[in-house]
């Protein structure tokens, strides 16, 4: 199983440029997940999808949209590149309506700079 | 306005002993609380969890304890082994489990 896959790893933009980040996963869940992890932050959550066809944001979505594609799909949208967009971004996905002490599957995350 | 905290960044210890890894939290509404493990370039992993209506919980050699009034729970890995050096973080939610709040996390390092 290849678990939550996210491509690209690595990407430069520059300013105003836009770009999408993708995400699908291959565990049949049924909720799938944004975050941002930045140097002293943690990891803060920029939008969800509690069940295909549903989204609704999160603690920071200022600046990003997500389209939930499919069940196995979840991709999120930079359409104008912010060097505070700058980030090392997860997608995670996990059972909910099972439990929510299940936890989270990331995938290995994409590494944005914005120049 | 950090929700989690985590104020140890980082933490060495000696295999074989006893390693603490603390979160503190603000939000009296949390009911569940995972501790996630990092390595280097790769995603958190899922490693152990509660829920407000205990206050231990064991898998092998982690255990997580829960001080809901004192709004603080810790992870406590014994015997620690150097392949548990990495990055925990704590994280936090309400009843919906929709929208987990993270800690800065604490790096660890065992000393072999």
């Amino acid at each position: 199983n290849a678990g939550v896959t996210q491509t690209p790893k690595f990407q430069v933009l520059k300013t105003g440029q836009s770009m999408t980040l993708q995400c699908a996963q291959d565990m049949n869940h049924n909720s799938m997940y944004w975050y941002r992890q930045d140097p002293g932050m943690g990891l803060r959550l920029i939008y969800y999808s509690a069940s295909e066809g549903t989204t609704d944001k999160g603690e920071v979505p200022n600046g990003y949209n997500v389209s939930r594609l499919n069940k196995r799909e979840f991709s999120l949208r930079l359409e104008s590149a912010a060097p505070s967009q700058t980030s090392v971004y997860f997608c995670a996905s996990s059972r909910q309506g099972v439990s929510v002490l299940v936890g989270y599957t990331f995938g290995s995350g994409t590494r944005l700079t914005v120049v | 306005d950090q929700q989690v905290k985590q104020n140890s960044p980082s933490l060495s210890v000696q295999e074989g002993r006893i390693s603490i890894l603390n979160c503190d939290y603000t939000n009296s509404m949390f009911d569940y609380f995972l501790w996630y493990k990092k390595y280097p370039a790769e995603g958190p992993t899922f490693l152990i969890s509660i829920s407000s209506i205990k206050d231990k919980n064991e898998d092998g050699r982690f255990t997580v304890f829960l001080n809901k009034s004192a709004k603080h729970l810790s992870l406590h890995i014994v015997p620690s082994q150097p392949g548990d050096s990495a990055v925990y973080f704590c994280a936090a939610s309400a009843n919906t489990g929709n929208q987990f709040y993270f800690g800065t996390g604490t790096s660890l390092t065992v000393i072999p």
